[in-house]
């Protein structure tokens, strides 16, 4: 199975950079990805990673350690649209299933 | 632009009804995917297919089935509607190359 925790909720300032961690556990491992949800919205795509490392996208970066299970997005320059949710999420390998985390809740306060 | 279309944003159901939730993509995405989200439980899979007519069960089937008789199309079907699945239903889709899903505006179901 797999077992993938995100924080609940976090709370950072406008022009700031923020850090979400997730950590997991899986059976198998096919990439590991990020998505945004705003509120009452569909969740949108942003990040994926397969092997080691940094990929930068913009303003987003996300991060990977295969060996240590955890994974990272950073948020640089926070704008106040970035107040969202969250959601990292697994692939299982040989398939085609993403197992989402629970989700973290990002405030972004002025 | 990319598009997956859920037929019904809000629903409001009976228990003991049967219920149908349609999604269809435009993308030609072989694989589909109906999850459902709760707050503090996140999105969870229930059902996946990944070619007409093929099936797979995600992490909570119990209750649900589906049908895939057309590539662009999935249904979720809930036989007999119980309070316990209300719930915001996600629909997605995926090329086969990667795991990138694209989603839905979601159905929200309300049962009585």
């Amino acid at each position: 199975g797999q077992n993938i925790d995100q924080p609940t909720e976090m709370t950072a300032t406008e022009g700031a950079i923020v850090q979400i961690n997730c950590t997991y556990q899986t059976s198998g491992f096919n990439g590991l990805f990020w998505y945004q949800q705003h509120a009452g919205e569909a969740p949108t795509f942003l990040s994926y990673n397969v092997l080691d490392g940094l990929e930068e996208k913009g303003r987003f970066s996300s991060f990977l350690s295969r060996s240590k299970g955890y994974s990272y997005l950073l948020l640089k320059e926070l704008q106040m649209k970035d107040s969202a949710s969250y959601l990292c999420a697994v692939g299982k390998a040989g398939s085609y299933q993403l197992t989402f985390g629970k989700g973290t809740k990002l405030s972004v306060i002025p | 632009d990319v598009k997956v279309t859920q037929s019904s944003r809000y629903l409001v159901k009976r228990t003991g009804e049967k219920v149908f939730l349609e999604c269809v993509q435009d993308m030609d995405h072989e694989n589909m995917f109906w999850y459902r989200q709760d707050p503090g439980l996140g999105l969870r899979l229930i059902y996946f297919s990944y070619d007409v007519k093929m099936k797979e069960k995600g992490d909570i089937p119990e209750g649900y089935s589906v049908s895939r008789e057309k590539k662009e199309r999935f249904s979720l079907i809930l036989e007999s509607a119980s309070t316990n699945q209300t719930s915001m239903y996600l629909c997605a889709s995926s090329p086969p190359a990667t795991g990138e899903l694209f989603f839905g505006e979601g159905s929200r179901l309300t049962v009585l």
